[in-house]
């Protein structure tokens, strides 16, 4: 079946950078997403890429899609406290089907 | 961006009672809406796909007489769990795909329940 995996925690400095790393195993996911979950809140979708693009900008936020590799990676730029929270990875196969959502990265950003 | 509410954000039962929980699409249409299921620290696990004026699609190992999902407009689920037990408390989140762009998925803010 569908499985999205990552790791489940990094830290990192204020102002260096973060690199959330995902991996799935659908190869006809289509779409694929990332969210972000702050304490006792809902999940906010934070940007997405379509399978046939490799990278997608938007401000401090680069997403890189290595479809080969079924690999999929989140960097954000000058990293600040404001950014700790809980990254999911999410991937779905068509604009109609519901996302598998990989377990979170609890991102932890140290002053 | 689109905005998705959850009423009520959080609320405490005892057992054997009903809770229903709504999710409104406040400023597009949705005609598929998601239920989710989250416990502490884990990743959300899908309960149902519901999809406005049809029955809701249940996955499996969900008990459809116990999560009832009612899609009765473009903007308004809702959830009632019924005759609820403890091992029901969690936090639910629900999630509306816009009509317009559907690979975007909005989320609630979800709803803790706890059950006594």
């Amino acid at each position: 079946g569908e499985d999205v995996e990552q790791s489940l925690f990094l830290s990192v400095r204020e102002g260096d950078s973060s690199v959330i790393n995902c991996t799935y195993t659908d190869s006809s996911s289509t779409y694929l997403y990332w969210y972000k979950q702050e304490p006792g809140a809902g999940l906010q979708l934070l940007t997405y890429i379509f399978s046939n693009m490799d990278m997608k900008q938007d401000q401090r936020l680069t997403v890189l899609l290595n479809k080969k590799d079924k690999h999929l990676s989140l960097r954000i730029a000058d990293t600040q406290t404001g950014d700790s929270a809980i990254y999911f990875c999410a991937e779905s196969v068509s604009g109609n089907t519901p996302l598998v959502f990989g377990k979170g990265t609890r991102l932890s950003v140290i002053a | 961006g689109a905005v998705v509410s959850q009423h009520p954000s959080w609320v405490i039962c005892k057992s054997g009672t009903s809770v229903k929980i709504e999710c409104r699409s406040l400023d597009f249409q949705a005609t598929t809406m998601f239920w989710y299921r989250q416990f502490p620290k884990q990743s959300l696990m899908l309960m149902a796909t519901s999809n406005e004026g049809s029955k809701a699609t249940y996955e499996q190992g969900v008990e459809k007489d116990k999560f009832l999902i009612n899609h009765a407009s473009l903007t308004l689920s809702t959830l009632t769990v019924t005759s609820a037990h403890p091992e029901d408390s969690s936090f639910y989140i629900c999630s509306a795909r816009s009509s317009g762009y559907s690979y975007e998925q909005y989320f609630g803010p979800g709803t803790r329940l706890t059950v006594t």
